[in-house]
């Protein structure tokens, strides 16, 4: 089953901890997104990375680390900085072909203990 | 900065009615706009794209430069159509921002 795997479904946090969410893609996309919906919110940029070793900070990055040491790999550390982490997170990727659609992981929802 | 607006967070129409989500941007360069659909309990998915001028499921969108839109369109809105709508732009450094997003509900 090809595309954009994303783990786990459901996470729970404890105060003071940090939790890694993972997303893999075997589409052989060069970039990678993390993205947080909130209700009324919208999709909002955490991170992105356009390229191996390399990533950028999105809109909202204040409380969040990122990872990109492999093409296939992006994961997402929500730190105990981020002090309202419950949401549903997003990772997506694209293709480096100059169309730039996004396809989409089934989502991780995390919530606080 | 790039910006991407919906206005509404809800449109409820009747089934056969013409529908129009809004969507209005700012970008200062040359943007590729999408419209994105999440339906229930599937990802979120590529509806559309300006570049390709398409009609997927009966959905078309114009981007007009003067006014900053892209909306999206349908003559006759069907149950199936009913979902999450979110418009997004893509501009330098393949950096893509969303809207907030439309809930579109069908009504039968």
């Amino acid at each position: 089953d090809g595309g954009i795997t994303q783990s786990p479904k459901y996470l729970f946090r404890k105060e003071g901890q940090n939790v890694t969410l993972s997303c893999e893609q075997n589409l052989n996309h060069d970039a990678m997104y993390w993205y947080r919906q909130d209700p009324g919110q919208g999709l909002r940029l955490i991170y992105y990375s356009q390229i191996v070793n390399d990533f950028q900070k999105g809109d909202i990055a204040e409380g969040y680390s990122v990872s990109r040491e492999k093409k296939e790999s992006f994961p997402l550390t929500v730190t105990s900085a981020q002090k309202n982490p419950t949401a549903f997170y997003l990772c997506a990727s694209s293709d480096s072909t100059g169309l730039n659609i996004q396809y989409f992981g089934a989502g991780t929802r995390l919530s606080v203990l | 900065a790039q910006r991407v607006t919906q206005p509404e967070k809800l449109l409820s129409v009747f089934k056969g009615a013409p529908v129009e989500l809004k969507c209005n941007y700012s970008y200062s360069g040359s943007p590729e706009l999408f419209w994105y659909v999440q339906y229930s309990r599937q990802r979120l998915q590529l509806l559309l794209r300006h570049i390709s001028r398409e009609s997927i499921k009966g959905f078309t969108a114009d981007l007009n430069k003067g006014e900053t839109s892209f909306h999206l369109k349908k003559p006759f809105a069907q149950e199936e159509d009913s979902a999450m709508y979110y418009c997004a732009l893509s501009g330098g450094y393949q950096k893509v921002t969303f809207g907030t997003g439309t809930k579109l509900q069908v009504i039968p």
